[in-house]
């Protein structure tokens, strides 16, 4: 699984504060992603990195940012949490062909 | 940009019998595949993958996939459920292309299994 760390694995925040979530990995792999999973949606990207400092958007990037200053770290910013961000967060790591993911953070916003 | 599309959301089969996971997929060159699966509450495990070679993949647990470039889907099949198998699975397209390189989800398919 890439030894792959996700934390906090669970949240309750209130609507307009900051929350950081972070992923861990320790493969040194090259491309990290974060995805969040809500019913009826599956996966959607929210924002990846190809290096660190190098990060791009996804589908559904607004109210989100991200930063890599290191290979082993990917955080991911909601700098005014809203209550449509309640959601599973998944951060994955790809070195090769294939994406591992993490455990998952359970985000609510309220 | 790449799409997936699985439509069945739902899918209800009785153990022992056969299983088959529609996945289609948009992508203008040739995509990687992958299938993936999720116990409830746990994170996303990968079933199987196709990059390139035999179009018939065969993964954990039994599972296998066909990628069919005329189709442009990469179903996923398993000759007899096992309880077990009752999970959501995710079919997802992935490049390669330097800077470019991210993996789409389709909206995945639930999986019930009853005995």
């Amino acid at each position: 699984d890439a030894g792959i760390t996700q934390s906090p694995r669970h949240k309750v925040t209130e609507t307009g504060t900051p929350v950081t979530l972070r992923c861990h990995q320790t493969e040194n792999h090259r491309y990290m992603y974060w995805y969040r999973q809500d019913p009826g949606h599956g996966l959607r990207l929210i924002h990846y990195s190809y290096g660190v400092k190098d990060t791009d958007k996804g589908e559904v990037s607004d109210g989100y940012s991200v930063s890599r200053s290191k290979t082993e770290d990917f955080l991911l910013t909601l700098e005014s949490a809203t209550s449509s961000q309640t959601s599973v967060y998944f951060c994955a790591c790809r070195g090769g062909i294939e994406a591992f993911f993490g455990q998952g953070t359970r985000l609510t916003v309220v | 940009a790449q799409s997936v599309t699985q439509p069945d959301i739902h899918i209800t089969v009785s153990e022992g019998a056969s299983l088959e996971l529609r996945c289609n997929y948009s992508y203008g060159a040739t995509p990687y595949l992958f299938w993936y699966v999720q116990s409830p509450g746990q994170g996303l495990q990968l079933l199987l993958k196709y990059f390139s070679g035999d179009t018939l993949v065969q993964g954990i647990k039994g599972f296998e996939a066909e990628f069919k470039r005329s189709q442009s889907s990469f179903n996923l099949r398993k000759p007899s459920v096992h309880w077990s198998d009752a999970a959501e699975y995710f079919c997802a397209v992935g490049t390669n292309t330097g800077t470019a390189s991210k993996l789409t989800f389709g909206t995945g398919t639930r999986l019930q299994v009853t005995l």
